[in-house]
């Protein structure tokens, strides 16, 4: 079965820094996804994107977060400037429509220190 | 706006009893429903999924469950509790229109008991 490819698994940085977490949706994927789920709580819609453009976005998703999908191929979550509060696994995801399923990535765990 | 309700953060059965993991949602158009299983230190993996037609849809694994509208419900069930079975399940709602996002439930931790 094909695969939502994230890296890094594990990520630390210190407050402050920028940080970009990198995924490889599946090639003939349209729509793409990130969610983000903190130790113990819910998974967490942040963003989904499709056409080139952020299609939706929660209130959790604000001026320090921003997506990319620079080369057809690879679709980027950059945070500017973390707070210790972004400290969680986050989750990529893509799908072809809304009568297929819905494909994650392993995640990456992001903490801030 | 749509919503998920999971009952009981924490679940705990027999191997070999049934599992009934409770799934409440609120739509305000026909909503598409999902349940999702992950393994610790793992991403999500679909079990099943409604979108339309039959009610009653299996997944893998043994699992199923019933989209019922009356009572704004889609419970999972498993007739008999493997010990491989114990992850984490979350019940997800989307819909035909907008960005297809999925509101996830809290999640339902699920003990096997040997």
């Amino acid at each position: 079965e094909p695969e939502v490819t994230q890296t890094p698994s594990h990520q630390v940085t210190q407050m402050g820094q920028e940080v970009i977490l990198r995924c490889v949706p599946i090639s003939n994927h349209l729509y793409f996804y990130w969610y983000r789920q903190i130790l113990g709580q819910k998974v967490e819609f942040l963003v989904s994107f499709y056409n080139n453009e952020i299609s939706e976005k929660s209130e959790i998703f604000d001026d320090q977060f921003s997506v990319e999908r620079p080369d057809g191929s690879n679709f980027t979550l950059k945070i500017r400037s973390t707070k210790l509060e972004d400290s969680a696994m986050y989750f990529c995801a893509s799908t072809r429509g809304v009568y297929e399923k819905l494909f994650f990535g392993s995640g990456t765990q992001l903490s801030v220190l | 706006a749509q919503s998920v309700t999971q009952l009981g953060s924490h679940v705990s059965v027999s191997e070999g009893a049934l599992v009934l993991l409770r799934c409440n949602y609120s739509s305000s158009v026909p909503p598409y429903l999902f349940w999702y299983v992950q393994y610790p230190n793992q991403g999500l993996q679909l079990l099943l999924k409604y979108t339309t037609g039959a009610t009653l849809v299996k997944g893998i694994n043994g699992f199923e469950a019933e989209f019922k509208k009356s009572e704004t419900s889609f419970h999972l069930t498993k007739p008999s509790a493997h010990m491989s079975d114990a992850a984490e399940y979350f019940c997800a709602v989307s819909s035909s229109s907008g960005t297809y996002k999925y509101i996830f439930g809290t999640g339902t931790r699920l003990k096997v008991l040997a």
